[in-house]
């Protein structure tokens, strides 16, 4: 199994600009979601999904939109990019409310 | 919502010795508390978790215990080595209704000194 699954690795975009952060999980996890890590700050959800369809906000939602058509997939869109989200996301996914939370390998987004 | 504080920011100790990372948790509601590992470069991935009707739990040279009443619990490593050396962070999840979110601290940077 590939686990979570996340692309790019890396990314700079200039300010304005959008894009698609992907997430791909094969392990048929119903809960998945996505972080952001910036130094000192720990690991701040952005938004996250309990299942196709479902979709809610996180703490730190804002200039982030999230979709979830399938049970694998989870991208998130960078509407319109700004410096201050220049930061290191994660995807993860997990089978229940409480068990073991698998990430993404991470992407390193620089905006400029 | 759920808070998570998470102490101390960084921590050296000397190979051998005992770590202690604590956390502190805001919601008494919250029954579920795991650690996870981020070593430099690399995704966070678990290493232990408790859930509130549990004390304490060991796995080799790494403990957790919880204190529901004082709403903290701590990760305790023993004979530390410096493939120890990582970030680690706390997390807790809330139970009941829709509540799916796990709030994690701001992390412990943890190096270990041969």
């Amino acid at each position: 199994n590939a686990g979570v699954t996340q692309t790019p690795k890396f990314q700079v975009l200039k300010t304005g600009q959008s894009m698609t952060l992907q997430c791909a999980q094969d392990m048929n996890h119903e809960y998945m979601s996505w972080y952001r890590q910036d130094p000192g700050m720990g690991l701040r959800l952005i938004h996250y999904s309990v299942g196709a369809g479902i979709t809610d906000q996180g703490e730190v939602p804002n200039g982030y939109n999230v979709s979830r058509s399938t049970t694998e997939d989870f991208p998130l869109r960078l509407l319109s990019a700004a410096p201050s989200q220049t930061s290191v996301y994660f995807c993860a996914s997990r089978r229940g409310q409480t068990t073991e939370a698998f990430f993404g390998q991470g992407t390193r987004l620089t905006v400029v | 919502g759920e808070n998570v504080e998470q102490h101390p920011s960084t921590l050296s100790v000397q190979e051998g010795d005992s770590a202690v990372i604590k956390c502190t948790y805001s919601d008494s509601a919250s029954n579920y508390f795991p650690w996870y590992k981020q070593e430099l470069g690399k995704r966070p991935q678990l290493i232990i978790d408790i859930r509130s009707n549990v004390g304490e739990k060991k796995d080799q040279r790494i403990a957790v215990t919880l204190n529901k009443t004082a709403k903290h619990f701590s990760l305790h490593i023993t004979e530390t080595q410096p493939e120890d050396s990582a970030v680690y962070f706390c997390a807790a999840r809330k139970s009941g209704g829709s509540n799916y979110k796990l709030t994690f601290g701001k992390g412990t940077l943890l190096t270990v000194n041969p």
